[in-house]
């Protein structure tokens, strides 16, 4: 059973600039999750996809946004990237909405 | 949203020593998990535990939901069990909470 995985491992982006990162789920799972892991600090929910509809979403700005695809994997975009963006994202699966989730290795993300 | 607090942040102990490390929640859940985060950030699943009490190896569990807190016990420590040990939480299913986290140093 495969894991969730998560691409690329490491990003460098200028100001400004837009990024898309990338989720597999876990086979057999539906939902996905994401969240921004600022240095020293526990991990932020930034928004739930389930079976392809967005299910909850933390406070972070519309420039987040997500989609996630008929077999379940999912993309986190940022438009418009400002330095405060510089991050570990992860990523994690789970059966459903309120089951164990399942954490993917993360995106590490700098802006310049 | 659901405050989640941790304590204690920062913990030094001898390798062999037991420790307990405290969530506490300021409103009810229905999904309460457990991680130990490694050095390459890899978030890795203890428990699983909205409610009672699990027991994996050397480390347990206990969630007593009613009172909005749960903790995990480490017994035995070694020097692998080192890295940062992350609370979270949710309702609803649809949003969740993590703690800031209790880092954790075991020394040989």
């Amino acid at each position: 059973e495969t894991g969730v995985t998560q691409s690329p491992t490491h990003l460098i982006k200028t100001r400004g600039q837009q990024v898309t990162l990338r989720c597999s789920s876990q086979s057999g799972h539906n939902t996905v999750s994401w969240y921004q892991q600022a240095l020293g600090q526990g991990p932020q929910f930034i928004f739930q996809y389930y079976r392809e509809e967005e299910n909850g979403r933390g406070n972070f700005p519309p420039r987040f946004s997500g989609l996630q695809f008929p077999n379940y994997s999912s993309e986190l975009n940022v438009n418009a990237l400002e330095l405060d963006d510089s991050a570990l994202y992860l990523c994690a699966s789970s059966p459903d909405r309120a089951n164990e989730q399942f954490f993917g290795p993360g995106t590490r993300l700098t802006v310049l | 949203g659901i405050q989640v607090e941790q304590s204690p942040p920062d913990l030094i102990l001898q390798e062999g020593a037991n420790s307990t490390l405290r969530c506490n929640f300021s409103d009810s859940v229905n999904n309460l998990q457990w991680f130990h985060q490694n050095p390459w950030g890899q978030l890795i699943n203890l428990f699983y535990i909205p409610s009672g009490t699990k027991q994996n190896g050397r480390l347990s569990a206990t969630t007593v939901a009613t009172e909005r807190y749960s903790l995990l016990y480490i017994s035995s420590s070694q020097t692998t069990d080192s890295g940062v040990y992350f609370c979270a939480v949710g309702k609803n299913g649809n949003q969740f909470y993590f703690g800031t986290g209790t880092s954790l140093t075991v020394i040989p």
